[in-house]
């Protein structure tokens, strides 16, 4: 059971690249989130998506778009990476109710 | 203000050492509340969940008080093995099941 893939693990972009992040989870979930961690934080909400074909934003989501491509897949793109966007990145989901959320194992990214 | 506040330590302690840990939120909208625990920033794994009655697991134990918007994490008996950072997460549901996580406390037991 793979539960939540995150796709790629490292990933190093210039400045002014675009680039997608991919989640993909089977466990049925309808829920599903981005969030970014940088050293010495927790995890900062960027978007997120209750359902198949809704989207809203977190905390931070500046600088990001989201596709929920299906009740799978949850896709974050930088259009434009800027330094400030090297950070940690995890996707996870989670079912309704009181159901804990799941992680893919995150996504290093640096911008240079 | 943010929605979920910790302490962030570190908590620096013996092995056999009971530690707690606090954290509030701010939404009274806020209905499930859990723990994580992550290690060395890799991905965050379910502690326990926290019920209103409170709830126990081996050497952990959770509390919520939602009249002062209030969760805690006691764990007794230290091992080196629970060194790690934990965080107190809270789901809102009527924001679509939105997830938000405090900053994270950092424990460290030593021998």
């Amino acid at each position: 059971n793979a539960g939540v893939t995150q796709t790629p693990k490292f990933q190093v972009l210039k400045t002014g690249q675009s680039m997608t992040l991919q989640c993909a989870q089977d466990m049925n979930h309808n829920s599903m989130y981005w969030y970014r961690q940088d050293p010495g934080m927790g995890l900062r909400l960027i978007y997120y998506s209750a359902s198949e074909g809704t989207t809203d934003k977190g905390e931070v989501p500046n600088g990001y778009n989201v596709s929920r491509l299906n009740k799978r897949e949850f896709s974050l793109r930088l259009e434009s990476a800027a330094p400030s966007q090297t950070s940690v990145y995890f996707c996870a989901s989670s079912g309704q109710g009181v159901t804990e959320a799941f992680f893919g194992q995150g996504t290093r990214l640096t911008v240079v | 203000r943010k929605e979920v506040e910790q302490d962030p330590g570190p908590f620096n302690v013996p092995e056999g050492a009971t530690v707690a840990f606090n954290c509030t939120y701010s939404n009274s909208a806020s209905q499930s509340f859990f723990w994580y625990r992550q290690d060395c920033r890799k991905e965050p794994k379910l502690l326990m969940s926290v019920y209103s009655s409170g709830n126990e697991d081996g050497r952990f134990t959770a509390q919520l008080n939602r009249a002062s918007q209030y969760i805690s994490l006691l764990i007794r008996d230290s091992k080196l093995s629970d060194s790690a950072t934990y965080l107190c997460v809270v789901k809102i549901y009527n924001q679509g099941g939105k997830l938000i996580f405090g900053q994270g406390t950092e424990l460290s037991v030593k021998p």
